[in-house]
């Protein structure tokens, strides 16, 4: 499994963009890019996932270079609630024996 | 509303006991998982299963062990509980096939052994 690497903190205020960059230096042709978001007391909940070049959703954007060897969370207009770890995953979804290695995360407090 | 189910939010349990943690999903996911999480840790895989009664250790599988007798039902079994097993214990479930998709966590049990 690649091993990634991301920011342990960050500090934004309500109404800023805020990026989370992740490193994967290993990452392999058939892995896929996952972020997970957790709050305080909650188990960790689905945010993105992507394998090449940019996806949206209603949450987030995900932004993944041509060689793949990092990849930035990318939360608009973030709002108190968002604080939160970000935890950034790398791995071949579609194996039949893939299954998620969690890293430290990276702890975003959003001040007002 | 996809769901993963944990039949208790806290749980205090006493040294030597013999602890069952239940996960129930209603997704009809064949992959389960079993983490705990401890702060300056991070969340540590102990087991998971990909089918019915299949298990594989994870990468802290001492001291616990797993049953998956029916598709949706996972359950995490302290043999013998030791105060080093306190944790915050998450359950998450997924299923096999074509990305994206992601892993679905219960909202997990505080386990305190005294």
């Amino acid at each position: 499994l690649a091993k990634t690497t991301q920011p342990i903190s960050m500090d934004s205020y309500e109404g800023q963009e805020v990026n989370i960059t992740c490193s994967h230096n290993n990452i392999a042709t058939n892995d896929y890019i996952t972020w997970y978001q957790q709050f305080p007391s909650q188990g960790p909940r689905f945010i993105i996932q992507g394998y090449k070049t940019k996806v949206t959703n209603e949450v987030a954007s995900l932004f993944i270079p041509a060689d793949r060897k990092s990849s930035t969370l990318s939360l608009p207009r973030v709002s108190l609630s968002d604080t939160a770890v970000y935890y950034c995953l790398v791995g071949d979804v579609a194996d039949s024996s893939y299954k998620l290695i969690f890293g430290s995360g990276t702890r975003l407090l959003v001040r007002p | 509303d996809v769901k993963v189910t944990q039949s208790s939010r806290y749980l205090v349990k006493r040294t030597g006991e013999k602890v069952f943690l239940e996960c129930v999903q209603d997704m009809d996911h064949e992959n389960m998982f079993w983490y705990r999480q401890d702060p300056g840790l991070g969340l540590r895989l102990i087991y998971f299963s990909y089918d019915v009664k299949m298990k594989e250790k994870g990468d802290i599988p001492e001291g616990y062990s797993v049953s998956r007798e029916k598709k949706e039902r996972f359950s995490l079994i302290l043999e013998s509980a030791s105060t080093n097993q306190t944790s915050m214990y998450l359950c998450a479930s997924s299923p096999r096939g074509e990305p994206p998709y992601g892993y679905t966590f219960g909202s997990g049990t505080r386990l305190t052994v005294v």
